[in-house]
């Protein structure tokens, strides 16, 4: 089984800092992603990471993969409230279906104004 | 386009009851899948389908069954419901994976929240 481990499981910043949060693996993806979620509601895909070395932006938002596609970050700079709900990361295994995603355990971010 | 619709939004079971939670996505995907998400432990996959008549066990399959008939539907049954079956129950759909590599976006339904009395 492949297992995706985020830190912290928490994290509570005010606005305008920058925070960081890590996905790691002992496993090798082929693809990572992640997802916000907001309460109640089902998550929603940030970005798809496909190749080692790979950096994403999105607006404050950088995304980053690990050369050895085991591992990815995220990081916000000047952080909104409304950047706050949980943020889960996905990996797609090697020759996996592509829905067959292992999700890490997510970390909660509150960003108070 | 609904996207991606679940029924019931809450349930309540006692234990041994059986029940059904509907999934229906308007997207025309051939992707559908079935999640639960439990307090600090992200979403694990309970089963998955890549088509029509095409199931697969995820990493939590006990306790669960589906069934795929069309491309639109993807039920989860609960044959007899346990205490540990308590959560909140998530189904995606997808297009499955792109030509460039990565898997597309999974749209999630809103969810249905079991409690197992």
């Amino acid at each position: 089984t492949q297992l995706l481990e985020q830190s912290p499981q928490f994290l509570s910043i005010q606005e305008g800092e920058n925070l960081t949060v890590y996905c790691n693996s002992s496993s090798v993806f082929s693809s990572l992603q992640w997802y916000r979620q907001e309460p109640g509601e089902g998550p929603v895909l940030l970005v798809t990471v496909v190749t080692g070395g790979e950096v994403k932006k999105l607006k404050r938002l950088t995304f980053q993969f690990g050369d050895a596609r085991k591992d990815s970050s995220l990081h916000i700079t000047a952080a909104q409230p409304g950047d706050t709900g949980l943020y889960l990361c996905a990996g797609n295994g090697i020759k996996a279906a592509g829905n067959k995603l292992t999700f890490g355990g997510g970390t909660r971010v509150l960003v108070k104004p | 386009n609904a996207g991606v619709t679940q029924t019931p939004k809450f349930q309540v079971l006692k234990t041994g009851q059986s029940m059904t939670l509907q999934c229906a996505q308007d997207m025309n995907h051939e992707y559908m899948s079935w999640y639960r998400q439990d307090p600090g432990m992200g979403l694990r996959l309970i089963h998955y389908s890549v088509g029509a008549g095409i199931t697969d066990q995820g990493e939590v399959p006990n306790g669960y069954n589906v069934s795929r008939s069309t491309t639109e539907d993807f039920p989860l049954r609960l044959l007899s419901a346990a205490p540990s079956q308590t959560s909140v129950y998530f189904c995606a759909s997808s297009q499955g994976l792109r030509p460039a590599g990565g898997p597309y976006e999974q749209y999630f339904g809103p969810g249905t929240r079991l409690t197992v009395t």
